[in-house]
């Protein structure tokens, strides 16, 4: 059955650090989403993006978050200058478009030291 | 306030036992979701549902569209249920999925 993949499942970085999440979602899913889920709290919506553009953001997305989908299979999560509020688990999820479903992806521990 | 709340936040069982966890939203939705987030983190789709009822082995999820609530029951609980359930709603087709706050379930042997 085809399923959302991340890459990495963990990543630690330094404060300041650029990182990137990386997200392969379903093949021929046209929605594709970010949350994240800080320790101990709910999951919160980032961004969505849709026909190469976001169609919505969040305030937690600001300038230092970015999301590409550079190459029509991976869609991408870059924080430019990491800080150690933004240690969470990221998850991608992608929707298909001939069902409103969302497909989650296992995430990606990011620890912010 | 928060747009999705569910009850009870933890809930402790034991083995057999018939569980249900509630949620009640408060905006328009297209769709409603129940989620299974493992220790370790990993969401997975349980249901998705917009009318009516669904069933899928020992679960079964119910929505009432006019009171802006759903349920989940677990039929003859089992240890490897042990997991927070969380409930999330989108408000139009191909939305963000707005989440709830979870329920923690632990299942005693």
């Amino acid at each position: 059955e085809p399923e959302v993949t991340q890459t990495p499942s963990h990543q630690v970085t330094q404060m300041g650090q650029e990182v990137i999440l990386r997200c392969v979602p379903i093949s021929n899913h046209l929605y594709f989403y970010w949350y994240r889920q800080i320790l101990g709290q709910k999951v919160e919506f980032l961004v969505s993006f849709y026909n190469n553009e976001i169609s919505e953001k969040s305030e937690i997305f600001d300038d230092q978050f970015s999301v590409e989908r550079p190459d029509g299979s991976n869609f991408t999560l870059k924080i430019r200058s990491t800080k150690l509020e933004d240690s969470a688990m990221y998850f991608c999820a992608s929707v298909s478009g001939r069902s409103n479903e969302q497909f989650f992806g296992p995430g990606t521990r990011l620890t912010v030291l | 306030k928060n747009e999705v709340e569910q009850s009870p936040q933890n809930l402790t069982a034991q083995e057999g036992e018939f569980i249900t966890i509630n949620c009640s939203y408060s905006v328009g939705i297209s769709a409603l979701h129940w989620l299974q987030q493992h220790p370790g983190g990993g969401i997975v789709s349980l249901f998705m549902l917009s009318s009516g009822k669904k069933k899928h082995g020992r679960l079964i999820a119910t929505i009432n569209i006019q009171e802006k609530h759903s349920s989940l029951h677990i039929t003859a609980s089992h240890p490897r249920d042990s997991a927070v359930y969380i409930c999330a709603v989108m408000k139009t087709s191909y939305d963000k999925v707005i989440f709830g706050p979870g329920t923690s379930l632990s299942v005693i042997p």
